[in-house]
């Protein structure tokens, strides 16, 4: 099955620093989604991506549809306090109802104010 | 807006016993989800249902089976509980299947 490569982990940065992630995947999809976790919460929608080559940005969110297909970013400018969560890619193949959201093990941001 | 609202948020059930978790969206959508969540896995998909009265397998479906009861609700039921299903459970719904989809803030499983 299709698989994600979700880097880092895990990122402990200062409160103004810069940050990016990025998701790679053995095949392509078609549509890349970024989410963000808070703690005892579900995921929630930050950017859809439905073009390759695309970029989005969402305030101080930025990410981008790689042109391969197979991969995508997303990049946070200023952070802050707030930022901290788990983040989570996911891609998608298609429409048909056999093509999975098949989401990444995520990055752990921490931000130290 | 509530969104997707899951019941229980917490639970706690003993190896054997059986257990249904509940999920409703108010947004109209078409196609919902279940999925679980586990750490260093990310979420992986149990069973979803891509419109009202279809149900399919997805990643891990052993062990569970889902109800799509109407276009709002869809269940997912655990007919004799294993520790290897104590996990973080979300529901998750979109418009249709290539939509980003929304989720609610999960059912908190252990099984002893």
């Amino acid at each position: 099955g299709q698989q994600l490569n979700q880097s880092p982990q895990s990122m402990f940065i200062q409160e103004g620093e810069d940050v990016s992630m990025n998701c790679t995947s053995s095949s392509i999809f078609n549509t890349w989604l970024w989410y963000k976790q808070d703690p005892g919460e579900g995921p929630v929608l930050l950017i859809a991506l439905y073009k390759a080559g695309e970029l989005t940005s969402n305030g101080r969110l930025t990410a981008q549809f790689g042109i391969t297909r197979k991969d995508s970013f997303l990049n946070i400018s200023a952070s802050i306090p707030s930022d901290v969560g788990i983040y989570f890619c996911a891609g998608q193949l298609g429409e048909t109802s056999g093509s999975r959201l098949t989401f990444g093990e995520g990055t752990q941001l921490t931000v130290n104010p | 807006n509530a969104g997707v609202t899951q019941t229980p948020k917490f639970q706690v059930l003993k190896t054997g016993q059986s257990m249904t978790l509940q999920c409703a969206q108010d947004m109209n959508h078409n196609s919902m989800y279940w999925y679980r969540q586990d750490p260093g896995m990310g979420l992986r998909l149990i069973y979803y249902s891509a419109s009202e009265g279809t149900t399919d397998k997805g990643e891990v479906p052993n062990g569970y089976n889902v109800s799509r009861l109407n276009k709002r609700e869809f269940s997912l039921r655990l007919e004799s509980a294993a520790p290897s299903q104590t996990s973080v459970y979300f529901c998750a719904s979109s418009d249709s299947f290539d939509q980003p989809q929304h989720f609610g803030d999960g059912t908190r499983l252990s099984i002893l």
